[in-house]
């Protein structure tokens, strides 16, 4: 089955300056790839997500970046803010498994002032 | 439009107990999935439904667990028995049949004596 990694399991940045969660993933049949934030005491919440048709997605301040062949997805922060702080998951879904997400172990960003 | 709910938001329960937790997803999603959040082990699925009938569970948890669908506005999650092993978080999501955004709830924390 697809087995997601997530590179960074903490990340500490200064306010203002960006911030990047590096994923990796194993089945090449993954075609979909979410981002979600869970804040401290919180549930998960989604973020933005990419499909496999495109490289690259842009939603404000958030940019998800896909490399196919690499198979590789990253998400970018710019001037992040001390609100960005939380736990952040990236997942990866097939499109013949119906709608099962696989997370990877979660990053805890840490935005300080 | 109200989003996922999950009572009870806490539960203690003794070794050997039977525990049932309940989700109601979003109004109109067709696909409820259950997923149990540990730190160790991160976001595991349990069961995944569409239209009530059940499409995936979780290999690893077929022994003690059961999740049902009763109609499309609510689901269960019972645990029988519980081991202290079982102490997690039990989140429920659901998403429109088709889309991929998971909508999650609050979640149920689970603490086994």
């Amino acid at each position: 089955g697809e087995k997601v990694e997530q590179h960074e399991s903490t990340l500490s940045v200064r306010e203002g300056d960006s911030a990047v969660i590096n994923c990796t993933y194993t089945d090449t049949a993954s075609s979909y790839f979410p981002w979600y934030k869970q804040e401290a005491g919180k549930s998960l919440h989604f973020v933005i997500d990419i499909r496999s048709n495109v490289d690259r997605k842009q939603s404000q301040r958030l940019t998800v970046l896909l490399d196919k062949k690499a198979k590789r997805f990253s998400l970018h922060i710019t001037a992040t803010q001390p609100e960005d702080s939380a736990i952040y998951f990236c997942a990866a879904s097939k499109q013949s498994n119906y709608n099962v997400l696989y997370f990877g172990s979660g990053t805890k960003l840490t935005v300080e002032p | 439009d109200a989003g996922v709910t999950q009572t009870p938001r806490h539960e203690v329960a003794e070794k050997g107990q039977t525990i049932i937790l309940k989700c109601e997803p979003v109004s109109g999603h067709n696909d409820l999935f259950w997923y149990r959040q540990t730190k160790i082990q991160g976001l595991e699925l349990l069961s995944y439904f569409r239209s009530k009938s059940l499409m995936e569970d979780g290999g690893a948890f077929k022994d003690r667990f059961k999740a049902e669908m009763l109609n499309s506005s609510f689901s269960t999650l019972k645990i029988q028995p519980t081991e202290p092993k079982d102490s997690a978080v039990y989140l429920c999501a659901s998403s429109f049949q088709g889309a991929y955004e998971q909508y999650f709830g609050p979640g149920t924390r689970l603490t086994v004596l």
